[in-house]
């Protein structure tokens, strides 16, 4: 099973901030086939990017991907108060998935 | 648009059952995968199990294996969890989400519903 780590826990910025959110693979995700959601307080998770660099439909293109193998990084070019949420990643490999524990942006 | 609905959950203790069910419309049902993911109060999102849009092939978390149930009724648009054996650590918010994305349409879920609490207490 390959285990996803995000890092930093919790990142603090001000609007108008570039956010740097971090996750990294235990062994390199084929594909590579790797996810973000955000999720609010209180709703469910959203996806706002799949196979690591393509936005997912409405979503800001503040919002990017990037990376390969075993890191890969989700940016928020301008960060904006609606974008206060925890984020996760997530990947697909031999029919299961797992998410990393979460990064809160706040 | 795309809606899916849970229900089923509520207050069971140790060693009882539960069945969840998540009612989805606004899209053609049985082409999509449909998933189960937890989230246990305060912590992180767990992939639980998923179907294939036929219903023939199931996967499931290690951590669930042998004690969950899923399954659909593609008439009904409807996908289910039947929880047996629950334990403290089931407790969590349960939400149903459709699968998209690579050659089989399993890698992600594109979208979700708003959840249904479990909690496993005596």
């Amino acid at each position: 099973e390959i285990v996803l780590t995000q890092s930093p826990g919790t990142l603090s910025l001000s609007p108008g901030e570039r956010a740097t959110l971090s996750c990294r693979a235990s062994q390199s995700v084929s594909g590579p086939y790797l996810a973000w959601y955000q999720q609010k307080p209180g709703q469910a998770p959203r996806l706002l990017i799949f196979d690591a660099s393509i936005r997912a439909a409405g979503i800001p293109d503040r919002f990017s991907g990037s990376g390969s193998g075993t890191d890969f990084t989700l940016t928020i070019s301008r960060l904006e108060s609606e974008d206060l949420a925890v984020y996760y990643c997530q990947q697909y490999d031999s029919s299961h998935w797992t998410f990393g524990q979460g990064t809160k942006v706040q | 648009e795309v809606q899916l609905v849970e229900s089923g959950g509520g207050l069971e203790q140790p060693g009882g059952s539960l069945r969840l069910s998540c009612a989805a419309s606004g899209f053609t049902f049985t082409t999509y995968a449909m998933s189960w993911v937890r989230q246990a109060p305060g912590k992180g999102l767990e992939w639980i199990s998923t179907i294939s849009g036929s219903g023939l092939i199931t996967y499931y978390a290690d951590s669930v294996k042998g004690r969950f149930t899923i399954s659909r009724d593609n008439s009904e648009n409807t996908v289910f969890l039947q929880m047996n054996s629950l334990r403290a650590e089931d407790t969590a918010i349960f939400y149903c989400g459709r699968n998209v994305g690579g050659y089989d349409g399993l890698y992600y879920f594109n979208h979700w519903g708003q959840g249904t609490l479990v909690t496993v207490s005596s």
